[in-house]
């Protein structure tokens, strides 16, 4: 069975500090792995997305990720916060078909000033 | 940049009531979907649709539901008989052609108030 575990509810750093949003995922297979962003009231944005080829994805707004099999993690990074980057962010992984996207319990971003 | 649209942005309805939410996915897209996110709580999967057929659904999705795609280009979740812990935010999501194609593409949402 799959599954995804964000490891912190909220996270909160200062404007211009590094952001590092925890994902680890359990699956018997290789999966697709996704970032979302969503902000108040807006819709699920795809930030970036793991599909068995470079396991480091960079995404939009400077953010990227690096897949580990060995340790089944996929953690977001973001060197520098912006204030705009205050959102929802959810981990998402692939089912075996290919047809089915297991949502982690997301991961509030609060961005000091 | 093609987008997946949703209607209505909100609607209020009364316990009981049939409610009918509607998306237009990305015009190329097969593969169509709905979430549902209860008010802080996790997005939830509720059915996938392929071909004209349900492909998946959730233990969530249960008679009270229906999915359908009456003419090609909308995609429609009907509630028959809402229920107050139907209150959510639901989502459509569509997805291109190949089977892994990957990423979803999901409209804005539709929030729904049962009282």
């Amino acid at each position: 069975a799959q599954s995804v575990t964000q490891l912190d509810s909220h996270v909160s750093v200062s404007e211009g500090t590094p952001v590092l949003l925890r994902c680890n995922y359990s699956s018997s297979y290789s999966p697709s792995l996704f970032w979302y962003v969503q902000h108040p009231n807006k819709g699920l944005q795809l930030l970036l997305k793991y599909t068995s080829a470079a396991t480091l994805v960079k995404g939009i707004n400077g953010f990227e990720a690096e897949f580990k099999k060995s340790e089944t993690s996929f953690h977001l990074t973001k060197p520098s916060a912006h204030m705009s980057d205050a959102a929802e962010y959810f981990c998402v992984v692939s089912g075996s078909t290919g047809n089915q996207f297991y949502f982690g319990t997301g991961t509030s971003l609060t961005v000091i000033p | 940049e093609p987008e997946v649209t949703q209607t209505p942005s909100h609607q209020v309805t009364q316990m009981g009531q049939e409610v009918i939410l509607r998306c237009v996915p990305i015009s190329n897209h097969l593969y169509f979907y709905w979430y549902r996110q209860i008010l802080g709580q996790k997005v939830e999967f509720l059915v996938s649709f392929y071909n004209n057929e349900i492909s998946e659904k959730s233990e969530i999705f249960d008679d009270q539901f229906s999915v359908e795609r009456p003419d090609g280009s909308n995609f429609t979740l009907k509630i028959r008989s809402t229920k107050l812990e139907d209150s959510a935010m639901y989502f459509c999501a569509s997805r291109g052609q190949g089977l892994n194609t990957g990423e979803l593409f999901f409209g804005e949402g539709s929030r729904l108030t049962v009282l």
